[in-house]
């Protein structure tokens, strides 16, 4: 969906690097949603904000933080990347209507760790 | 706990055929059913969501899906497949119990042959 969209697209980093990804989006969305991808588990969700104010620790939040900078921004760090973190990395948007809402996806970063 | 299952990793089918997609969960409770699909180098494109009512869905590209309460199932179909539906589709449930968060099940990989 071209209005969620994610920067960079590839990375490939060493162990023990601190990266960012990037999130933005223009649907005017309150919620953003931080997951991964790994073949055979489906999406796993890292971390999520309601609103700017809010944040939350997903199912795997262990090794990663985030940043809610602005309504329509929400960045993902790798305070110290490890091999076991490369995956695919989605962020996600929805309006939040009382849980029936529907996520909205970036096209994805694909994350290396050498 | 709750979850969801794909139980079949890839599924073949000859174009033109029917396609079907199985989903099933576990749960306490009235779910939220999502079915996304996601294409080469994509992010997750939503296709149809059961909420309430009606148990047959009907989505994007031609797809529904059928909401059956007694095995709680969720599968996707396709009257008459084609090559472009060829992709990785997820079947996604969000519990109220459980915060609204979304879980994925771990994916099914569709191709379908000319």
């Amino acid at each position: 969906d071209a209005d969620v969209t994610q920067t960079p697209r590839n990375r490939i980093t060493k162990t023990g690097k601190r990266i960012m990804l990037e999130c933005s989006q223009t649907k005017g969305h309150d919620r953003m949603y931080w997951y991964r991808q790994d073949p055979g588990l489906g999406l796993r969700l890292i971390y999520y904000s309601f609103d700017v104010k809010d944040i939350n620790k997903g199912e795997i939040s262990d090794g990663y933080s985030v940043s809610r900078q602005a309504q329509a921004k929400f960045s993902l760090s790798l305070e110290s990347a490890i091999p076991n973190q490369t995956a695919l990395y989605f962020c996600a948007t929805s309006a939040g209507l009382a849980g029936t809402d529907t996520q909205y996806f970036g096209p994805g970063t694909r994350l290396t760790v050498l | 706990a709750q979850s969801v299952a794909q139980p079949e990793d890839q599924v073949n089918v000859a174009e033109g055929n029917p396609l079907t997609v199985k989903c099933t969960y576990s749960v306490s409770g009235n779910p939220y059913l999502f079915w996304y699909v996601q294409y080469p180098n994509r992010g997750l494109q939503f296709l149809l969501k059961y909420i309430t009512g009606d148990n047959l869905v009907k989505g994007s590209y031609g797809f529904e899906a059928e909401f059956n309460k007694s095995q709680t199932s969720f599968h996707l179909k396709k009257p008459s497949a084609l090559v472009s539906d060829s992709a990785l589709y997820f079947c996604a449930v969000r519990f109220q119990a459980a915060g609204n968060k979304l879980t994925f099940g771990g994916g099914t990989r569709v191709l379908v042959k000319p």
